[in-house]
């Protein structure tokens, strides 16, 4: 069976700095890609960066990055230079192929950042 | 940007009613999702669709529920005689590939 896990119901950051958001998961499937999405208190999805099980290099995007350590099945998320809008929901998602389709969510981290 | 596009933005219904959400995937995406989120909860995958038929389902999504791509633009979630349980966000997503699903502003169902 496939499990995300955060562990981190709540995190609060000063604006500016680095923040890492933690996600170990766990799948036997060796084919896997993993997510970030951000969920603002007005509730969509927004979708942040994508790292595929077989990439050899961690996923960045902008301010964004995965550090993807595979051997310990976890994906942290690290947000460089907070911002007060990054304040959201996060949740960490994992997709595997052989299931064709679904994303398995984790429960979430509340981050709040401090001006 | 294409966007994945949902109504409406809030549904109430009384308990045991029907209700159809909506939604618009981005154009040229070939796989169709809903997930819901219970308020404060997880969101929890419900079905997947892609060549006119169902590629794959949870244990939520019973008989209660279907889904339906109507016309070349739509996607609905259509669930039968509402619970209060079934009060909840609900979310439509598309994508044209396995790397990634974008999702829509949701719907909040409100049963009372």
């Amino acid at each position: 069976a496939q499990k995300i896990t955060q562990t981190q119901p709540g995190m609060f950051v000063q604006e500016k700095e680095a923040v890492t958001l933690d996600c170990t998961y766990d799948t036997s499937d060796p084919s896997y890609g993993l997510f970030w999405y951000k969920q603002p208190s007005s509730g969509e999805m927004i979708f942040l960066i994508y790292q595929g099980s077989y990439d050899q290099q961690n996923a960045t995007e902008g301010r964004y990055s995965l550090n993807f350590q595979k051997a310990r099945k976890s994906a942290n998320l690290v947000i460089s230079a907070s911002q007060l809008g990054d304040s959201a929901m996060y949740f960490c998602a994992m997709r595997v192929y052989s299931s064709a389709s679904k994303i398995i969510f984790g429960s979430g981290t509340r981050l709040s950042i401090r001006p | 940007e294409p966007e994945v596009t949902q109504t409406p933005s809030h549904q109430v219904t009384q308990m045991g009613q029907e209700v159809i959400l909506r939604c618009v995937p981005i154009s040229n995406h070939l796989y169709f999702y809903w997930y819901r989120q219970i308020l404060g909860q997880k969101v929890e995958f419900l079905v997947s669709f892609y060549n006119n038929e169902i590629s794959e389902k949870s244990e939520i999504f019973d008989d209660q529920f279907s889904v339906e791509r109507p016309d070349g633009s739509n996607f609905t979630l259509k669930i039968r005689s509402t619970k209060l349980e079934d009060s909840a966000m609900y979310f439509c997503a598309s994508s044209s590939s396995p790397y990634e699903q974008y999702f829509g502003p949701g719907t909040r169902l409100t049963v009372t």
